[in-house]
């Protein structure tokens, strides 16, 4: 069974653009989560999608926003990037179905945003 | 306030000894606790998974423990190996629908 993949493994942008990540889950996994993951922070969660409905979300401003598709492939989008935005971007695929129990998650490799 | 601690930052512990991790939260009330390993520019790799009314989940060379009174959790790693080496995330799974990581062990285990 294939891993979770994501797209691109590295990106260089400037502060003002904007970022579109890509996540591929585990066949057979419906919910997808994104994190943000940073050394001064550790890993924070961003929000999780379930059959293309955002379930869940963490505290972080509107410029972070994501969408999922029928195939459950999921996308995660920053607009107007600030250099803070600069961390390793994970996505997380599991088979979790209800809402309650996160279950057993499989990460991506990550996606590495640097903003200068 | 809400915390999540691991015990700290680094761990040096020698090959074949027993490497004892810890995980420490206050103001939360988990239902599950998790456990993941991180090597580096990799993402988690998924461990071990206690639940609430569980006090210790084994799984070969992993122990797992957790104590609701005390707030805790303990990841044991019995007959360390060079291999192990790598940072241990623990992960409260809370009845709101969110999930909290903690920061990380990194821990060495020395030849």
């Amino acid at each position: 069974k294939a891993g979770v993949t994501q797209t691109p493994r590295y990106l260089i942008k400037t502060r003002g653009q904007q970022v579109t990540l890509s996540c591929s889950p585990i066949s057979g996994h419906r919910s997808v989560s994104w994190y943000q993951q940073t050394p001064g922070q550790g890993l924070q969660f961003l929000f999780e999608y379930f059959s293309e409905t955002q379930r869940n979300k963490g505290n972080f401003p509107g410029r972070f926003s994501g969408r999922q598709f029928s195939n459950s492939r999921s996308e995660m989008n920053v607009s107007t990037l600030e250099l803070g935005d600069s961390a390793l971007y994970l996505c997380a695929s599991s088979s979790r179905r209800d809402r309650g129990v996160y279950n057993e998650q499989f990460f991506g490799p990550g996606t590495r945003l640097t903003v200068l | 306030s809400q915390k999540i601690e691991q015990n700290s930052e680094a761990l040096n512990i020698q090959e074949g000894k027993t490497a004892t991790l810890t995980c420490n939260y206050t103001n939360y009330s988990p239902a599950y606790l998790q456990w993941y390993r991180q090597d580096p520019g990799r993402g988690p790799v998924f461990l071990l998974l206690i639940r609430e009314n569980e006090k210790e989940k084994r799984k070969e060379r992993l122990k797992v423990t957790f104590d609701t009174t005390l707030k805790q959790s303990l990841f044991h790693i019995t007959a360390s190996q060079p291999a192990d080496s790598a940072t241990y995330l623990c992960a409260l799974d809370l009845r709101d629908d969110k999930i909290i990581f903690g920061k990380g062990t990194r821990l060495h285990i020395l030849p």
